[in-house]
Protein backbone atom coordinates (compact mmCIF):
# COMPACT_ATOMS: atom_id res chain seq x y z
CA UNK A 1 0.00 0.00 0.00
CA UNK A 2 1.12 4.02 -0.04
CA UNK A 3 0.43 4.73 3.18
CA UNK A 4 1.64 3.81 6.67
CA UNK A 5 0.79 0.62 7.44
CA UNK A 6 0.14 -0.37 11.57
CA UNK A 7 -0.70 -3.88 12.76
CA UNK A 8 -2.35 -5.16 14.85
CA UNK A 9 -5.43 -2.48 14.15
CA UNK A 10 -6.65 -3.49 17.67
CA UNK A 11 -4.80 -5.54 20.33
CA UNK A 12 -6.45 -6.78 24.16
CA UNK A 13 -4.88 -8.63 26.51
CA UNK A 14 -4.48 -8.63 29.84
CA UNK A 15 -2.37 -6.67 32.82
CA UNK A 16 1.19 -8.00 33.10
CA UNK A 17 2.03 -9.07 29.54
CA UNK A 18 4.07 -7.87 27.26
CA UNK A 19 2.68 -6.35 23.63
CA UNK A 20 4.31 -5.67 20.21
CA UNK A 21 2.89 -3.21 17.87
CA UNK A 22 4.31 -2.99 14.42
CA UNK A 23 4.42 0.13 11.60
CA UNK A 24 5.55 -0.31 8.42
CA UNK A 25 6.34 3.64 7.25
CA UNK A 26 5.70 4.71 3.89
CA UNK A 27 8.57 3.12 1.16
CA UNK A 28 11.47 5.67 0.86
CA UNK A 29 10.63 8.14 4.05
CA UNK A 30 13.89 7.99 6.34
CA UNK A 31 12.28 8.87 9.92
CA UNK A 32 10.03 7.30 11.59
CA UNK A 33 7.79 8.16 14.87
CA UNK A 34 5.30 6.18 17.63
CA UNK A 35 2.86 8.94 19.15
CA UNK A 36 0.39 7.57 21.83
CA UNK A 37 -3.21 9.22 21.94
CA UNK A 38 -5.09 8.78 25.09
CA UNK A 39 -9.30 8.84 24.79
CA UNK A 40 -10.24 12.11 23.98
CA UNK A 41 -6.73 13.46 23.80
CA UNK A 42 -4.37 14.79 21.96
CA UNK A 43 -1.14 12.87 20.73
CA UNK A 44 1.69 12.59 22.86
CA UNK A 45 5.17 11.95 21.19
CA UNK A 46 7.43 8.48 22.31
CA UNK A 47 10.17 8.00 19.89
CA UNK A 48 11.67 8.99 16.93
CA UNK A 49 13.92 7.42 14.18
CA UNK A 50 16.05 9.17 11.44
CA UNK A 51 17.92 7.34 9.47
CA UNK A 52 20.88 5.30 11.05
CA UNK A 53 20.82 7.57 13.58
CA UNK A 54 20.25 6.75 17.25
CA UNK A 55 16.82 7.02 18.08
CA UNK A 56 15.34 9.97 20.17
CA UNK A 57 13.85 8.12 23.32
CA UNK A 58 12.82 11.43 25.06
CA UNK A 59 8.92 10.49 25.16
CA UNK A 60 9.00 7.06 26.20
CA UNK A 61 7.19 7.04 29.71
CA UNK A 62 8.74 3.69 31.59
CA UNK A 63 11.49 2.01 30.53
CA UNK A 64 8.93 -0.99 30.06
CA UNK A 65 8.50 0.84 26.49
CA UNK A 66 11.30 0.15 23.84
CA UNK A 67 11.38 0.40 19.91
CA UNK A 68 13.79 -0.51 17.04
CA UNK A 69 13.83 -0.18 13.92
CA UNK A 70 15.35 -3.08 11.67
CA UNK A 71 16.92 -2.32 8.32
CA UNK A 72 16.14 1.66 8.49
CA UNK A 73 12.33 0.44 7.40
CA UNK A 74 9.80 -1.59 9.75
CA UNK A 75 9.39 -0.08 13.76
CA UNK A 76 7.94 -2.41 16.33
CA UNK A 77 7.05 -0.75 19.52
CA UNK A 78 7.04 -3.00 22.34
CA UNK A 79 5.20 -2.46 25.91
CA UNK A 80 6.46 -5.01 28.89
CA UNK A 81 4.40 -5.70 31.94
CA UNK A 82 1.38 -3.86 30.30
CA UNK A 83 -0.81 -1.91 33.00
CA UNK A 84 -4.27 -0.26 32.45
CA UNK A 85 -2.58 3.15 31.88
CA UNK A 86 -0.67 1.61 28.58
CA UNK A 87 -4.81 1.47 27.11
CA UNK A 88 -4.41 4.06 23.87
CA UNK A 89 -4.55 4.42 20.41
CA UNK A 90 -0.49 4.04 19.61
CA UNK A 91 0.26 5.82 16.13
CA UNK A 92 3.32 5.80 13.49
CA UNK A 93 3.78 8.22 11.27
CA UNK A 94 6.74 8.67 8.56
CA UNK A 95 8.31 11.37 6.75
CA UNK A 96 10.90 11.71 3.79
CA UNK A 97 13.25 13.01 5.96
CA UNK A 98 13.76 15.14 9.62
CA UNK A 99 13.26 18.24 7.16
CA UNK A 100 10.03 21.03 8.85
CA UNK A 101 8.83 21.01 5.08
CA UNK A 102 8.36 17.33 5.25
CA UNK A 103 4.75 16.34 6.48
CA UNK A 104 4.20 13.39 8.87
CA UNK A 105 2.06 11.01 7.27
CA UNK A 106 0.46 8.86 9.71
CA UNK A 107 -1.30 5.28 10.07
CA UNK A 108 -4.34 4.78 11.37
CA UNK A 109 -2.82 3.18 15.19
CA UNK A 110 -3.19 0.23 16.93
CA UNK A 111 -6.17 0.63 19.56
CA UNK A 112 -4.40 -0.98 22.69
CA UNK A 113 -6.61 -2.30 25.59
CA UNK A 114 -5.57 -3.80 28.75
CA UNK A 115 -7.90 -5.73 30.77
CA UNK B 1 3.36 20.05 31.03
CA UNK B 2 1.09 21.03 27.69
CA UNK B 3 2.84 23.42 25.84
CA UNK B 4 0.48 24.11 23.15
CA UNK B 5 -3.46 24.63 24.38
CA UNK B 6 -6.04 24.35 22.43
CA UNK B 7 -9.25 25.48 22.24
CA UNK B 8 -12.21 24.88 22.36
CA UNK B 9 -12.36 20.97 23.07
CA UNK B 10 -15.52 21.20 21.06
CA UNK B 11 -17.93 23.04 18.60
CA UNK B 12 -21.03 22.57 16.87
CA UNK B 13 -22.09 25.07 13.81
CA UNK B 14 -24.73 24.74 11.46
CA UNK B 15 -23.72 24.15 7.36
CA UNK B 16 -21.98 27.11 6.02
CA UNK B 17 -21.13 28.78 9.40
CA UNK B 18 -17.20 29.76 9.78
CA UNK B 19 -16.01 27.33 12.70
CA UNK B 20 -12.81 28.56 14.16
CA UNK B 21 -10.39 26.28 16.58
CA UNK B 22 -7.43 28.57 18.96
CA UNK B 23 -3.70 27.31 19.80
CA UNK B 24 -2.03 29.33 22.12
CA UNK B 25 1.69 28.04 22.13
CA UNK B 26 4.72 28.99 24.85
CA UNK B 27 8.10 27.78 23.39
CA UNK B 28 9.00 30.66 21.37
CA UNK B 29 11.58 28.16 19.07
CA UNK B 30 8.73 26.40 17.58
CA UNK B 31 9.50 27.72 13.54
CA UNK B 32 6.35 25.26 12.00
CA UNK B 33 2.16 25.03 12.91
CA UNK B 34 0.49 22.57 11.40
CA UNK B 35 -3.12 21.19 11.52
CA UNK B 36 -4.20 17.78 11.52
CA UNK B 37 -7.96 16.14 10.68
CA UNK B 38 -8.79 12.75 12.50
CA UNK B 39 -11.68 11.04 11.76
CA UNK B 40 -12.63 8.30 14.10
CA UNK B 41 -11.09 5.05 13.42
CA UNK B 42 -8.37 6.68 11.21
CA UNK B 43 -4.96 8.22 11.76
CA UNK B 44 -4.61 12.04 11.69
CA UNK B 45 -3.93 13.74 7.88
CA UNK B 46 -2.01 17.24 7.65
CA UNK B 47 -4.44 19.60 6.73
CA UNK B 48 -2.35 23.14 6.31
CA UNK B 49 0.59 24.23 8.00
CA UNK B 50 2.16 27.82 8.26
CA UNK B 51 5.67 29.13 9.36
CA UNK B 52 5.86 32.12 11.45
CA UNK B 53 7.27 34.24 8.88
CA UNK B 54 3.65 34.61 7.29
CA UNK B 55 0.74 35.93 9.00
CA UNK B 56 -1.86 33.77 7.01
CA UNK B 57 -2.45 31.34 4.68
CA UNK B 58 -5.40 29.96 2.93
CA UNK B 59 -5.82 26.56 1.15
CA UNK B 60 -8.99 26.00 -0.22
CA UNK B 61 -12.11 26.50 2.47
CA UNK B 62 -9.15 26.38 5.26
CA UNK B 63 -7.27 29.43 6.66
CA UNK B 64 -4.51 29.69 9.15
CA UNK B 65 -4.30 33.14 10.93
CA UNK B 66 -0.65 33.23 13.13
CA UNK B 67 0.15 36.10 15.28
CA UNK B 68 3.98 35.72 16.33
CA UNK B 69 3.56 38.69 18.89
CA UNK B 70 0.58 36.75 20.88
CA UNK B 71 1.84 33.61 20.35
CA UNK B 72 -1.42 32.75 18.92
CA UNK B 73 -2.62 30.82 15.80
CA UNK B 74 -6.52 29.49 14.61
CA UNK B 75 -8.10 27.66 11.88
CA UNK B 76 -10.80 29.10 10.00
CA UNK B 77 -12.89 26.64 8.03
CA UNK B 78 -15.38 28.47 5.45
CA UNK B 79 -18.70 27.36 4.64
CA UNK B 80 -18.55 24.32 6.31
CA UNK B 81 -19.87 21.02 5.28
CA UNK B 82 -21.16 18.09 7.64
CA UNK B 83 -18.60 16.45 5.91
CA UNK B 84 -16.09 18.28 7.57
CA UNK B 85 -17.24 16.83 11.03
CA UNK B 86 -14.12 15.65 12.43
CA UNK B 87 -11.44 16.39 15.40
CA UNK B 88 -9.02 19.03 14.49
CA UNK B 89 -5.59 19.33 15.80
CA UNK B 90 -3.17 21.91 15.97
CA UNK B 91 0.73 21.17 16.40
CA UNK B 92 4.17 22.91 16.57
CA UNK B 93 7.82 21.69 16.05
CA UNK B 94 10.78 22.82 17.58
CA UNK B 95 13.82 24.08 15.50
CA UNK B 96 16.32 21.06 16.15
CA UNK B 97 13.66 19.00 17.92
CA UNK B 98 14.17 16.52 14.78
CA UNK B 99 10.68 17.34 13.42
CA UNK B 100 8.87 15.79 16.37
CA UNK B 101 5.42 17.86 16.54
CA UNK B 102 4.18 18.81 20.11
CA UNK B 103 -0.09 18.39 19.79
CA UNK B 104 -2.92 20.21 20.82
CA UNK B 105 -5.28 18.73 22.58
CA UNK B 106 -7.91 18.46 20.04
CA UNK B 107 -11.02 20.00 18.90
CA UNK B 108 -14.21 17.83 18.28
CA UNK B 109 -15.98 20.06 15.37
CA UNK B 110 -19.81 19.02 14.53
CA UNK B 111 -21.27 20.66 11.52
CA UNK B 112 -24.86 20.30 11.29
CA UNK B 113 -26.67 19.81 7.97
Amino acid sequence: GAGVSQSPSNKVTEKGKDVELRCDPISGHTALYWYRQSLGQGLEFLIYFQGNSAPDKSGLPSDRFSAERTGGSVSTLTIQRTQQEDSAVYLCASSRNRGSNQPQHFGDGTRLSIL
Amino acid sequence: QQQVKQSPQSLIVQKGGIPIINCAYENTAFDYFPWYQQFPGKGPALLIAIRPDVSEKKEGRFTISFNKSAKQFSLHIMDSQPGDSATYFCAARGANAGNMLTFGGGTRLMVKP
